[in-house]
């Protein structure tokens, strides 16, 4: 069975980082790329980026919005995707769920939230 | 960057009742169109990918049409199970982007 579990939400005060992990387990981890969506409280889906797989380099794509502050790393031999989080503001806040492939994929976490405040 | 406006933002509807939802999008994505549905506190949960095609496992009274820049998700018959909101998402260009949401409610 498919499975995303992510982790390592919390309170956290303005300025500070966090890194969120979303680990997984029922298929080959390094097959797919790995994407994160964030969704406010009360508002919609918003899509953060994602990392591609190792054979497709690996690299990272990222909404302007989070461009520069965000970044996403991936640990194959754990299974673990994460999304480094840096400089938040209270606007951060919101619950981050990890989805399997670029953030089009049918499997999702149930999300970890992160709350901003001081 | 491509926006996706869906309409309504939300309705009341009564169970047994036929509902649409729309998604537009400001520039042509082919068919590169999903579905979603979410409840309170839960996951998106995706029902449509590629416009038209019901994941495994979704109630045949979801359907899904459209292409290019204007789509359609439509509730035959709803059900007490599909009060939830719904958004669209275009998947063919980065970044991906999601519509605003259609919240459906119990008339």
């Amino acid at each position: 069975e498919v499975q995303l579990v992510e982790s390592g939400g919390g309170l956290v005060q303005p300025g500070r980082s966090l890194r969120l992990s979303c680990t997984t387990s029922g298929f080959t981890f390094g097959d797919f790329a790995f994407s994160w969506v964030r969704q406010a409280p009360g508002k919609g889906l918003e899509w953060l980026g994602f990392i591609r797989s190792k054979s497709h380099g690996g690299t990272t794509e990222y909404a302007a919005s989070v461009k520069g502050r965000f970044s996403f790393s991936r640990d194959d031999s754990k299974s673990v995707a994460y999304l480094h989080l840096n400089s938040l503001k209270a606007d951060d806040t919101a619950v981050y769920y990890c989805n399997r492939g670029d953030g089009s994929g049918s499997y999702w976490g149930l999300g970890t939230l992160v709350t901003v405040s001081s | 960057d491509i926006q996706m406006t869906q309409s309504p933002s939300s309705l009341s509807a009564s169970v047994g009742d036929r509902v649409t939802i729309t998604c537009r999008a400001s520039q042509g994505i082919s068919n590169l169109l999903a579905w979603y549905q979410q409840k309170a506190q839960k996951a998106p949960k995706m029902l449509i990918s590629d416009a038209s095609s019901l994941l495994s496992g979704v109630p045949s009274r979801f359907s899904g049409s459209g292409s290019g820049t204007d789509f359609t998700l439509t509730i035959s018959s709803l059900q007490p199970e599909d009060f939830a909101t719904y958004y669209c998402q275009q998947y063919t260009t980065y970044p991906l982007s999601f519509g605003g949401g259609t919240k459906v409610e119990i008339k």
